[in-house]
């Protein structure tokens, strides 16, 4: 068991430009879910995935953001067109459904700062 | 929809002193709570969680924490604390269902233990 891994760990970007981030959740982890936190507030829910399926979004999920989880592994959040509003630490977490006990495991996070 | 409300955003205390930090939460439908610590520039990791049985739940690193059905609280509490306790902390909630993914967080509680 490795954890969750996210890469990259800091990302610093120029008003405008597209970013992605990457998260890989702990293996046999069927569950992955993005949160945004910002300085000062705890984390804030994006969405989620059931193997590669999204189940649900957060209206705090603009159109600029887009998420996915092409094999039920790994999963990409990307940033279209960033704000300086984005800026903010993004979070992954995984876990295993399984008889109603869902324990999310976090990632490190990504840290975004929009120039 | 949930909600959680930590009562205080900062709790200064001295070394080996008790400590409790106070969360409320609410919300229309049974919920799983949680509390979890970040250390800086780290992810979240789980400290303790409520979701059945006994209302008082020991967790890692010394903490316990008492849910309380009527009151809608969740306190964290430790009878003797250290420096390296020095940390944020989040109280979250999911609902009481497997395919409620999400948790609802806290704003944090800042706890700092001085020597």
């Amino acid at each position: 068991d490795t954890g969750v891994s996210q890469n990259p760990r800091h990302k610093i970007t120029k008003r405008g430009q597209n970013v992605t981030f990457r998260c890989d959740p702990i293996s046999e982890h069927n569950r992955l879910y993005w949160y945004r936190q910002t300085l000062g507030q705890g984390p804030e829910f994006l969405t989620y995935f059931q193997n590669e399926a999204q189940l649900e979004k957060s209206r705090l999920l603009s159109d600029r953001f887009s998420a996915e989880r092409p094999k039920g592994s790994f999963s990409t959040l990307e940033i279209q067109r960033t704000e300086q509003g984005d800026s903010a630490m993004y979070l992954c977490a995984s876990s295993l459904i399984s008889a109603g006990r869902d324990e999310q495991f976090f990632g490190p996070g990504t840290r975004l700062t929009v120039l | 929809a949930q909600s959680v409300t930590q009562l205080d955003s900062q709790v200064p205390v001295f070394e080996e002193a008790p400590v409790e930090l106070r969360c409320n939460y609410s919300s229309s439908v049974s919920v799983y709570l949680f509390w979890y610590v970040q250390y800086p520039n780290q992810g979240l990791q789980l400290l303790l969680k409520y979701l059945s049985g006994s209302t008082l739940v020991k967790g890692i690193n010394g903490f316990e924490a008492e849910f309380n059905k009527s009151q809608t609280s969740f306190h964290l509490r430790k009878p003797s604390v250290h420096i390296s306790d020095t940390a944020e902390y989040f109280c979250a909630v999911r609902r009481y269902n497997t395919n409620a993914g999400k948790s609802t967080f806290g704003d944090g509680t800042t706890l700092t233990v001085k020597p």
